[in-house]
């Protein structure tokens, strides 16, 4: 069973247009991402999501925004798209208890390209 | 600010061992983690350190100093299958995790 699991692992659009990810993740996690990974491989937070607390990149523009219909859901939605959003976006998850860290799980990755 | 520094690349002959090297700067500090990702793939877990010293699981081992801000990762009897990126990854005060740029470890045989 995968994980943590996004959806299109490709995706492929015009300058301008909407679109969006999706992400789930079966593993009971309460907290999930979404990181962007330019070409020169590093790895950006963009939003940090639980129950109770949406934590924004404050750099990420809000062109970019996260929906959760539910804790095993995080979905990306990116409207007016440029040519520099052209990334892998990946979704991952991990679950905080306490003080303990947990690690995080990543999904597959979305390779977007913005044309 | 907060920043992680690792080396961008580096090149180790298979059976040898490497040492991949971080230093991190960070808002509070709450654990070390070290990734590992393949081209085209997905980062996976290797390690977490929180207290100081070595902790070794099978050939990867890794160490945290916190008084240096500073970590490594360990790598023994390196294979062809471990030439990947490694990521090095500081958790800060609110949990929020701080990448490194990751260092492309290149195995010759």
């Amino acid at each position: 069973d995968t994980a943590v699991s996004q959806t299109p692992k490709y995706l492929v659009t015009q300058m301008g247009n909407d679109k969006s990810i999706k992400c789930e993740q079966n593993l009971g996690h309460d907290t999930m991402y979404w990181y962007k990974q330019d070409s020169k491989k590093f790895l950006k937070i963009m939003f940090s999501y639980n129950n109770k607390e949406l934590i924004i990149n404050e750099t990420v523009p809000n062109r970019f925004s996260p929906k959760s219909p539910d804790k095993a859901h995080l979905n990306l939605h990116i409207n007016s798209l440029e040519l520099g959003d052209s990334a892998v976006y990946f979704c991952a998850s991990s679950q905080v208890v306490s003080a303990v860290t947990d690690t995080q799980y990543f999904g597959p990755g979305t390779r977007l390209t913005v044309l | 600010g907060q920043n992680i520094d690792q080396p961008t690349e580096m090149t180790a002959t298979e059976g040898a061992i490497v040492q991949i090297n971080c230093t991190y700067q960070t808002s509070g500090f709450n654990g070390l983690f070290w990734y590992q990702q393949h081209a085209g793939e997905a980062p996976t877990f290797l390690s977490y350190n929180v207290l100081d010293g070595l902790e070794e699981k099978g050939r990867f081992s890794s160490f945290l100093s916190r008084s240096k801000g500073y970590s490594y990762l360990l790598l023994k009897e390196l294979q062809m299958k471990d030439s990947a990126s490694y990521l090095c990854a500081a958790m800060d005060s609110n949990y929020q995790l701080i990448w490194g740029a990751g260092t492309k470890l290149i195995i010759k045989p």
